[in-house]
């Protein structure tokens, strides 16, 4: 069964460092990839996806996110932290055959330091 | 403007008595979902519906009912809600199935008594 598991349920970085969030699937096709982002008291929006296309995805507010078939890695990274940044971050997966479902991480907190 | 909305925000109600959850789209989108939102555990798929009359089972769909009569509507029913089921919930919907984004509403929190 497809899986998603992210490292570290809780990160902190300091204003103006880099940011690197973790995501790692387990699926022997690779399937859609996605981060999504959660402010408090909020639903959850789209950061970037990646769909086959080229491997360097970039997103919005400055995340990108590499996609590594040989890892089954997904991690989100921000060259530079901002203090609006801090919210909760979820990867999630779909599969491209077979059943319709989405897969989310448990999510990462990003606390950003001043 | 293009949403996703969930009624009601917030519900306190107690174990076994019937509640509904509404979830409606203006996108015309195919594909709608609900998840459940817990600590340390992160979204989890109850339903996915791919279209009008047809829905699936997501990981945890023990003690939900979904029905998909309309296009834009998918409401998640609990026939007899437990303590177990407190939670913070979403809807969200995509344009198709696979490799979309899917757009959430706000959430609505339910607690159980």
């Amino acid at each position: 069964a497809q899986s998603v598991t992210q490292l570290g349920s809780h990160v902190s970085v300091s204003e103006g460092a880099l940011v690197l969030l973790r995501c790692n699937y387990s699926s022997s096709v690779p399937p859609y990839l996605f981060w999504y982002v959660q402010y408090p008291n909020q639903g959850l929006q789209l950061l970037l996806k990646y769909t086959s296309a080229a491997t360097l995805v970039k997103g919005i507010n400055g995340f990108e996110a590499e996609f590594k078939k040989s890892e089954t890695s997904f991690h989100l990274t921000k060259p530079s932290a901002h203090m609006s940044d801090a919210a909760e971050y979820f990867c999630a997966v779909s599969e491209k055959a077979g059943t319709y479902k989405y897969i989310f991480g448990t999510g990462t907190r990003l606390k950003v330091l001043a | 403007e293009a949403q996703v909305t969930q009624n009601p925000r917030y519900l306190i109600t107690v174990t076994g008595k019937k509640l509904t959850v509404t979830c409606s789209q203006n996108m015309n989108h195919e594909y709608m979902s609900w998840y459940r939102q817990d600590p340390g555990l992160g979204l989890r798929q109850i339903y996915y519906s791919m279209n009008v009359e047809v829905t699936d089972k997501g990981d945890v769909p023990e003690g939900y009912k979904v029905s998909r009569k309309e296009k834009r509507n998918f409401p998640l029913i609990l026939e007899s809600p437990s303590p177990n089921q407190t939670s913070l919930y979403f809807c969200a919907s995509s344009l198709s199935p696979s490799g979309e984004t899917q757009y959430f509403g706000p959430g609505t929190r339910l607690l159980v008594l």
